[in-house]
């Protein structure tokens, strides 16, 4: 049962334009929605998170947008650059009782930034 | 170094042989987690510590998998009678508690091939 979704496996778009990616979960449990961003041969870095209880967090070029009603979130990066090219993963995570987060992975939408 | 380390980075095995993989997470950070990402996928999760214990190792395939982490804070994964599916890149990523993003910290991973 995959909780996190993402169904498109690549997307490409012109520089300067807007890269939207999508995401979506089955869990409403879920506290912390976060995007990774994944270069070849190296360990996920983090991009950008939002609580489950706001609806937008914005941080430079890149904002997520949450749809709870939906189970829906996006990312947004304007402009794309070609540095963004990637492979990126949408995750949520869930408070547990032994004090910690346990997170949940989607299975990536490779995005390549055209020049 | 101030981020997680992972070693080795490569691994190449026999089938049936047994492998150690080693995470030395960022200093001060009390949980731990153990991932496994095979082509095309997303992160997978095997097991999380919070301190020295396994908080949730529900994640591990089957028995030939264990991870410790005796002191807290470096943790190793070990898998006995290795099979060819066990081929993947395993990450270990740390937290520390009560960050307000939920954000991990990934390790580069250490890619095993079993042959």
């Amino acid at each position: 049962d995959q909780q996190v979704k993402q169904n498109s496996p690549s997307l490409s778009v012109q520089e300067g334009r807007i890269s939207i990616l999508n995401c979506d979960y089955t869990n409403s449990m879920f506290d912390y929605f976060l995007w990774y961003k994944k270069y070849p041969a190296e360990g996920p870095t983090f991009l950008i998170s939002i609580s489950s209880i706001k609806d937008k967090n914005e941080d430079g070029r890149f904002t997520v947008f949450l749809n709870k009603s939906a189970k829906h979130l996006s990312l947004h990066i304007v402009p794309s650059q070609p540095g963004d090219s990637a492979v990126y993963f949408c995750a949520a995570s869930a408070w547990v009782a032994s004090g910690t987060y346990k997170y949940i992975f989607g299975t990536g939408t490779r995005l390549k930034v055209l020049a | 170094g101030a981020g997680v380390s992972q070693t080795p980075s490569n691994k190449v095995t026999e089938k049936g042989k047994y492998v150690e993989l080693r995470c030395d997470p960022i200093s001060g950070h009390t949980a731990l987690y153990w991932y496994r990402q095979s082509l095309g996928q997303g992160p997978e999760f095997l097991i999380y510590f919070q301190g020295t214990g396994a908080a949730d190792d529900s994640g591990l395939p089957n028995d030939r998998f264990f991870a410790v982490r005796p002191e807290g804070s470096v943790s190793t994964l070990k898998i006995q009678r290795t099979e060819r599916g066990d081929s993947a890149v395993y990450l270990c990523a740390s937290s520390p508690y009560g960050l307000d993003t939920g954000e991990l910290f990934f390790g580069e991973g250490s890619r095993l091939t079993v042959l």
